[in-house]
């Protein structure tokens, strides 16, 4: 099955850049995901990217896609503290069940 | 606001109680999810239904019990619950068949089970 991989813990300063990575491991996923988690709330949607797709911008985010090394990143520009929540890459396989398989979550920590 | 409504959002129970969680969406979506987000833990699907009909169980135990009764509402009732179901509930809705089958989800019902 699919496993859905991410480093637990980031730390940077407002204003710098922030880059959460992502590996997985079914080369069938159609569509990948980022999802934002502030405590206390739930997922909140932050953007997604075709498999079709290298590369993905939505104002201070991009999405890059390494297809071949089966690699996602989301780099944050400009990172304010607002930020500062959970990140969770996602993959969803071949087909329309609905089924999205997780990572652990990056916690993006922003200094002021 | 996501159009998922998650109700209630805490819910303190004991092993013998019997709830339910209640969760509605107003995307006009004909497919809805419950995740459960324990701590240090990757989010875990529980249940998947379509079209009101459940098509993924997945190896939940017997005491969490899901109802959709129509594409706009899914329940979870919960029944001798153990301290180990403590976590956050998500459900979540999305327009299967279409482009990116996007999830959105609830802000999540917090349960902890004394």
């Amino acid at each position: 099955g699919e496993d859905v991989e991410q480093s637990l813990f980031l730390s940077v300063r407002e204003g710098d850049s922030s880059v959460i990575n992502c590996t997985y491991t079914d080369s069938s996923s159609t569509y990948l995901y980022w999802y934002k988690q502030e405590p206390g709330a739930g997922l909140q949607l932050l953007t997604y990217i075709f498999s079709n797709m290298d590369m993905k911008q939505d104002q201070r985010l991009t999405v890059l896609l390494n297809k071949k090394d089966k690699h996602l990143s989301l780099r944050i520009a400009d990172t304010q503290t607002g930020d500062s929540a959970i990140y969770f890459c996602a993959g969803i396989l071949s087909g329309n069940t609905g089924k999205l398989i997780f990572g652990q979550g990056t916690t993006l920590q922003v200094k002021p | 606001e996501t159009g998922v409504t998650q109700t209630p959002r805490h819910l303190v129970m004991g092993m013998t109680n019997k709830k339910s969680l209640k969760c509605e969406q107003h995307l006009g979506h004909n497919a809805m999810y419950w995740y459960k987000q324990s701590a240090k833990k990757p989010l875990e699907l529980m249940f998947v239904y379509n079209f009101k009909e459940q098509t993924e169980n997945n190896s939940v135990p017997s005491r969490f019990s899901p109802e959709c009764p129509n594409s706009s509402h899914l329940f979870l009732h919960l029944h001798t619950l153990q301290p180990e179901d403590s976590a956050l509930y998500l459900c979540a809705s999305s327009q299967a068949g279409t482009h990116g089958n996007t999830i959105y989800f609830g802000e999540g019902s917090w349960l902890t089970v004394v």
